[in-house]
């Protein structure tokens, strides 16, 4: 089944060592999306690719970055952790931006920092 | 500044009953407003949404309803059925061009009992 495929789903990592989420996709979507969950709060838009477009949330903190090689995957790099990063991490994937209800989601990596 | 609410953070159902889940915003410019269902260890899916333009829209089970003059809107599923336990996020999308955010509630979490 094509899908939204998302590695690991649980990822430790220490206080200031960099860190980097994958996300891949089987269904050759123009646009990939990452989110950050934090408990029990709405999952907020961190910054979008279309196609090589790469679109930053104005409150996205500099320490966020991200990174997609192809059309398949992408990735989200934490560069200094820090214990307020701990948190689910969703990647979505879209056909054409200006459509909502076509963004598919992958099952989520939670990030622990310690 | 939380844009988009869902005030009860959970809700409990008997099976055949009507589920009511409740969703407040604040942006008078939201053009396009969405559920997702998110079971646990999965990726919110797409479930129902409206345009702005309308005031109803019907799949199946589950309706959405649009009040803009109070800016709430609100998904009632009928009959429930305990497959549909899970959380509901209410999102909502700026009218702002081909714009691809969404902007999320906390969520719904939806118990129906048998």
């Amino acid at each position: 089944d094509a899908m939204v495929i998302q590695n690991p789903r649980y990822q430790v990592t220490q206080f200031g060592k960099p860190v980097t989420l994958s996300c891949s996709q089987t269904l050759n979507h123009n646009v990939m999306y990452w989110y950050q969950q934090k408990s029990s709060q709405a999952p907020k838009l961190l910054f979008h690719y279309y196609d090589k477009d790469f679109n930053n949330e104005a409150d996205t903190p500099d320490n966020f970055q991200s990174r997609r090689p192809n059309t398949s995957f992408c990735f989200l790099d934490i560069r200094s952790p820090g214990l307020g990063d701990a948190a689910m991490y969703l990647c979505a994937t879209s056909r054409t931006p200006g459509l909502p209800e076509t963004q598919y989601f992958g099952p989520g990596t939670r990030l622990l920092v310690l | 500044d939380q844009q988009v609410k869902q005030n009860s953070p959970s809700l409990s159902v008997q099976e055949g009953r009507i589920s009511i889940l409740n969703c407040d915003y604040t942006n008078s410019m939201f053009d396009y407003f969405l559920w997702y269902k998110k079971y646990p260890a999965e990726g919110p899916t797409f479930l129902i949404s409206i345009s702005s333009i309308k005031d109803k829209n019907e799949d199946g089970r589950f309706t959405v309803f649009l009040n803009k003059s109070a800016k709430h809107l609100s998904l009632h599923i009928v009959p429930s059925q305990p497959g549909d336990s899970a959380v509901y996020f209410c999102a909502a999308r700026p009218r702002r061009g081909n714009t691809d955010k969404l902007i999320f509630g906390t969520g719904t979490r939806l118990q129906v009992f048998p």
